[in-house]
């Protein structure tokens, strides 16, 4: 039973353009969501977080909206670089969790 | 400075053998985790101590013994190795209650069972 879902196991975007991850879940009792980005052969590495009491986070080139009633969530990267290229995981944990529970991810492409 | 650091990073091993991965952060963290990453990529805790304490036990074959000599070491330890352990394993830390679930992950170590 998948509680954190990523529909797109890989997307492609040109350099420069704007890299759009979605992410789902099913749990109302998650108040709190992350995302990591992981290269080949690493560890994924925590990128940006936002709580339920916000719809949205920035940080530099990376945007975390936050829709609670659809239960949705995604990360724009803007501009996208080659650079960016890796798995992004969607996860989410909360209060009432002892636990991170990450989604399967979604492996980006930004192509030169 | 390598935050979290496992080893081995490679560990091939035969059916039936006893192997260890040891794990180590140098962030003050309490809390630590193990995770393992399967064929199909999902990241699936397993074990997480708090202070040498045992506070998540997935379900996991108890073939998979953790061990936490202190808060600063949590080591995976798997007797009777099985085709299907294969797998990538991390090691993550955090510092939970504070209101902050960012996880630090280690490098992982990819264990191949032939």
């Amino acid at each position: 039973d998948q509680q954190v879902k990523q529909n797109s196991p890989s997307l492609s975007v040109q350099e420069g353009r704007i890299s759009i991850l979605n992410c789902d879940y099913t749990n109302s009792m998650f108040d709190y969501f992350l995302w990591y980005k992981k290269y080949p052969a690493e560890g994924p590495t925590f990128l940006i977080s936002i709580s339920s009491i916000k719809d949205k986070n920035e940080d530099g080139r990376f945007t975390v909206f936050l829709n609670k009633s659809a239960k949705h969530l995604s990360l724009h990267i803007v501009p996208s670089q080659p650079g960016d290229s890796a798995v992004y995981f969607c996860a989410a944990s909360g209060t009432s969790y002892d636990k991170v529970i990450f989604g399967p991810g979604t492996s980006l492409s930004v192509i030169p | 400075d390598t935050a979290v650091s496992q080893t081995p990073k490679y560990l091939v091993t035969q059916m039936g053998n006893d192997k260890s991965i040891k794990c180590e952060q140098n962030l003050g963290h309490d809390t630590m985790y193990w995770y393992k990453q399967d064929s199909k990529k999902f990241l699936k805790i397993m074990f997480s101590y708090n202070n040498k304490e045992l506070i998540i036990n997935e379900t996991v074959p108890n073939r998979f013994s953790p061990k936490s000599p202190d808060k600063a070491h949590l080591n995976l330890h798997i007797n009777s190795l099985e085709l299907g352990d294969s797998a990538v394993y991390f090691c993550a830390s955090s510092q939970p209650g504070t209101g902050i679930y960012e996880q630090y992950f280690g490098p992982g170590t990819r264990l191949t069972v032939t």
